[in-house]
């Protein structure tokens, strides 16, 4: 099983949509989540981070954390064609870990 | 804050020759530089780990003595890819911690790498 999965995708929206983006860990012990987007040809860059159960609402973006389940999630409302790039979930353990990406696409 | 910078942007060598890719965390002090490299369509595979002044920690399957980190201090790391080869051509990209914030990683912007 690898540590962090996520769904390759290519996931598409139509703008103005929400966009749900999963993401499953094998590692109970850890604490640290993130998500990053990447451009293509770009690095990557920083979204969200979050520690604790629950929803932690940044703007647009929505992370969720179910630690019983392993799972995290991120929610994107009123999907932009901007926001059409690779997501990258992140796991803190002992160094960082993440997952393949998956492709969003938003059409306008 | 929190910028971490890469030099050069973008490198052409021949086979057989030697890279060196900088990453500079410009307004902090990072603990640890990591190193990461990203085939086209593929994840991030993390490389080596850094702390400054001592030596690198590389992951399995990656030749240490062909990609040599230096941790010079604690704003700067470098790669060398040593006799490269087409196969090396890839999408380098260094991270940095804060040391406020350890948990969290700072991309540079990447160095597309190509070996003809």
């Amino acid at each position: 099983q690898k540590e962090v999965e996520q769904n390759s995708g290519p996931l598409s929206v139509p703008e103005g949509a929400i966009a749900s983006l999963n993401c499953t860990y094998s590692d109970r012990v850890s604490q640290s989540f993130f998500w990053y987007r990447q451009y293509s040809g770009k690095s990557p860059e920083l979204i969200m981070s979050i520690y604790s159960n629950g929803d932690k609402e940044d703007g647009r973006f929505t992370a969720q954390l179910n630690k019983a389940s392993q799972y995290v999630s991120l929610l994107i409302r009123d999907s932009q064609p901007s926001d059409s790039a690779t997501y990258l979930c992140a796991v803190n353990v002992h160094d960082m870990r993440f997952g393949a990406g998956t492709r969003l696409t938003v059409k306008p | 804050g929190a910028v971490v910078s890469q030099h050069p942007s973008w490198v052409i060598c021949k086979s057989g020759t030697s890279v060196k890719i900088e990453c500079r965390s410009l307004d902090f002090q990072a603990t640890t530089m990591f190193w990461y490299r990203q085939f086209p369509k593929q994840s991030l595979m993390l490389m080596a780990t850094s702390n400054e002044g001592s030596k690198a920690t590389y992951e399995q399957g990656v030749e240490k003595d062909k990609f040599l980190i230096n941790h010079a201090s604690l704003t700067l790391s470098t790669l060398t890819v040593t006799s490269a080869h087409p196969e090396d051509s890839s999408f380098y990209i260094c991270s940095a911690n804060h040391r406020d914030r350890v948990d969290e990683q700072f991309f540079g912007p990447g160095t597309r790498l190509t070996v003809l």
